[in-house]
């Protein structure tokens, strides 16, 4: 079957300190994943998305890798902020499910202590 | 910066009532999207829309649910008769294409 994971429920972190939230998936054939970040009392919030035919993608203090082998997920923040506390999810958009379905991970809520 | 909003922000009902929870999607995007989290939980898929007409929905979405885009700019999500454990925040959400996808704030739910 098809699913998305993530290993740590809770992550936490001191402010300046570099975050890494991971997450796992069964679906190989899935091509693209991306990251969300859900504040308290708000809707998903795209953050950074990656491509089954890249093994790494920057933006602004975030890193996606993946790595096809093992089916591994990851998000970096760098110099994490109080500001990023929240829920962040991981999610998939499985080829054989069908195109613009997302299957969301479990969550893992970083808090960041200054 | 577009957004995609949606009312109420907070519903509640009788088990039993209809309810129609309302989207706004961002006004140049082609698919729409009905997404769900109960309190706690992951979000879940529920139906995907597109040229008129679902192009992908969940086993959640039983014959109590429907959506419809009455005109050019809303999105709508019904429930026919509620029932207790659809208690949730509804999601909606637009991509222009097969990519990202950008959600709303939500509407909770409560069914009594």
């Amino acid at each position: 079957g098809e699913s998305v994971g993530l290993h740590l429920p809770t992550l936490s972190v001191q402010e300046g300190d570099n975050s890494i939230i991971n997450c796992a998936y069964s679906n190989s054939a899935s091509d693209y994943f991306i990251w969300y970040k859900q504040e308290s009392g708000k809707g998903p919030q795209f953050i950074i998305d990656i491509r089954s035919n890249m093994d790494k993608r920057q933006g602004q203090r975030v890193t996606v890798l993946l790595n096809k082998t093992v089916k591994h997920l990851s998000l970096q923040i760098a110099a994490t902020q109080p500001g990023d506390s929240a829920v962040y999810f991981c999610a998939e958009n499985p080829v054989s499910g069908g195109y613009n379905k997302l299957i969301f991970g479990a969550g893992t809520r970083l808090a960041v202590h200054p | 910066e577009p957004e995609v909003t949606q009312t109420p922000s907070h519903q509640v009902t009788q088990m039993g009532q209809e309810v129609i929870l309302r989207c706004v999607p961002i006004s140049n995007h082609l698919y729409f999207y009905w997404y769900r989290q109960i309190l706690g939980q992951k979000v879940e898929f529920l139906v995907s829309f597109y040229n008129n007409e679902i192009s992908e929905k969940s086993e959640i979405f039983d014959d109590q649910f429907s959506v419809e885009r009455p005109d050019g700019s809303n999105f709508t999500l019904k429930i026919r008769s509620t029932k207790l454990e659809d208690s949730a925040m509804y999601f909606c959400a637009s991509s222009e294409g097969s990519d990202e996808q950008f959600f709303g704030p939500g509407t909770r739910l409560t069914v009594l």
